[in-house]
């Protein structure tokens, strides 16, 4: 069964930092580009960065560039997001999402981070 | 920024009813959209891409229309599991793929 699992999320003050994992199971995780998606309480869904196959090409959103790394392991079938100066704002969950024609097709369940004093 | 726009924000039906929803682009993506399916408490589900394309197991009822600016979502019969909110996406604008803000199907 073709899996991603999310972890690391929980709560931090503004200007912390957080790691999130994505562990994938049942496809090859090196042949897929992957991304990271996030939605706040209540609302609607934000894609917040993207890495290729290889790990060579990688984009942010402007409200997360220059505050978030995105990185992979495929030894590992692992996907990271290393979360920097994070802000109230940033409060969301965060969804691991299998990449497919730049599309997402397949996602986690998600870890909640909450940013708040 | 693309920006996708999706009305109505909230759909009453009752089952057996169809439901089309409308999500319409602030500049053209040609084909390149898609539909998500999110039910409370769970993740989205990828339901149409490429404008009108079902993804593997979706249901013949859910189909996609539309190019350009305006696209379309029916669901032909809603069934009880439908009850959803639907967010359209696109990726006209690869990387910065952007997301509607959700239609909310209800039960009336």
């Amino acid at each position: 069964e073709v899996q991603l699992e999310e972890s690391g999320g929980g709560f931090v003050q503004p200007g912390g930092s957080l790691r999130l994992s994505c562990v994938a199971s049942g496809f090859t995780f090196s042949s897929y580009e992957m991304n990271w998606v996030r939605q706040a309480p209540g609302k609607g869904l934000e894609w917040v960065s993207y890495i290729g196959s290889g790990e060579r090409t990688i984009f942010y959103a402007d409200s997360v560039k220059g505050r978030f790394t995105i990185s992979r392991d495929n030894a590992k079938n692992s996907l990271y997001l290393q979360m920097n100066t994070l802000r109230v704002e940033d409060t969301a969950v965060y969804y691991c999402a299998r990449d497919r024609l730049a599309y997402f097709d397949v996602w986690g369940r998600g870890t909640l981070v909450s940013v708040s004093s | 920024e693309i920006v996708l726009t999706q009305s109505p924000a909230t759909l009453s039906l009752s089952p057996g009813e169809r439901a089309t929803l409308s999500c319409r682009a602030s500049q053209g993506v040609g084909n390149y959209l898609a539909w998500y399916q999110q039910k409370p408490g769970q993740v989205p589900r990828l339901l149409i891409y490429d404008a009108s394309n079902r993804a593997t197991g979706i249901p013949a009822r859910f189909s996609g229309s539309g190019s350009g600016t305006d696209f379309t979502l029916t669901i032909s019969s809603l069934e009880p599991e439908d009850f959803a909110v639907y967010y359209c996406q696109q990726r006209s604008n690869w990387p910065r793929r952007t997301f509607g803000q959700g239609t909310k199907v209800e039960i009336k």
